[in-house]
């Protein structure tokens, strides 16, 4: 494998379900994201980790956990979604150069992204 | 606060047509820095090009071209001889320096549409 996966590409789920998605970077990147995307809308920043501590958090709501175990695997733990959740969330990493206090970022490289549907 | 605005939100041209993109941004950082990414239908954003606010010099590679003007905040890019394989959705996005900068801005995207 190579640059960044995510597992599933298409996920479809209840309101009441639990379920994860999983991103893996093969860059040797130190830093991690989760992005939303949305119809007609621009793309919004949701999490950052680096150096597996998560610097930025952009309001999110809690059904919405991130977890990065290491610096290659980052997770989203959905839960008791909306409707309006559904989206296609993308995984992106880069190599941080200024770590937690802030810095230049290398360029992001992003993953295919999970297709999410919420019923 | 940063702003990326890409006003063409559609655009089709005939194959073997040359076609620009537009972007503009707004920003109070001294140091920044310009991507354009490529978002083909299967979804994946494919970086294309990272420019640096004190590198000013316009790039080429092979069909793509991109024209840096700081003085009009404008960081525009063209597909000379366009392929079916150019149609995607391009989006434009800026990134500042220091403290906060893992914070990519995107513009809103721009569809092209290459007919044959």
């Amino acid at each position: 494998e190579t640059g960044v996966t995510q597992t599933p590409r298409h996920l479809v789920m209840g309101m009441t379900n639990k379920k994860s998605l999983k991103c893996e970077q093969h860059l040797g990147h130190n830093a991690m994201y989760w992005y939303k995307q949305s119809a007609k809308k621009p793309l919004e920043l949701m999490f950052v980790y680096s150096l597996e501590e998560r610097v930025e958090n952009n309001s999110v709501p809690s059904r919405f956990s991130p977890e990065c175990p290491n610096s290659s695997h980052l997770f989203l733990h959905l839960h008791t979604l909306q409707p309006e959740d559904s989206a296609l969330y993308l995984c992106a990493s880069s190599q941080d150069t200024g770590g937690p206090s802030g810095g230049i970022t290398d360029t992001q490289y992003f993953g295919p992204g999970t297709r999410l549907t919420v019923l | 606060a940063q702003k990326v605005t890409q006003a063409q939100t559609e655009i089709s041209v005939v194959e073997k047509e040359d076609v620009t993109l537009d972007c503009v941004y707004e920003t109070r950082d001294t140091t920044y820095y310009l991507f354009w990414y490529k978002q083909p239908p299967s979804g994946e954003l494919v970086f294309l090009i990272r420019r640096n606010s004190f590198d000013e010099q316009n790039e080429i590679s092979g069909r793509y071209s991109w024209n840096f003007q700081k003085s009009t905040s404008s960081f525009n890019f063209t597909i000379t001889a366009s392929q079916v394989v150019d149609s995607a959705v391009y989006f434009c996005a800026l990134s500042g320096s220091g403290a906060g900068s893992y914070q990519l801005t995107f513009g809103k995207g721009t569809k092209l549409s290459v007919i044959p």
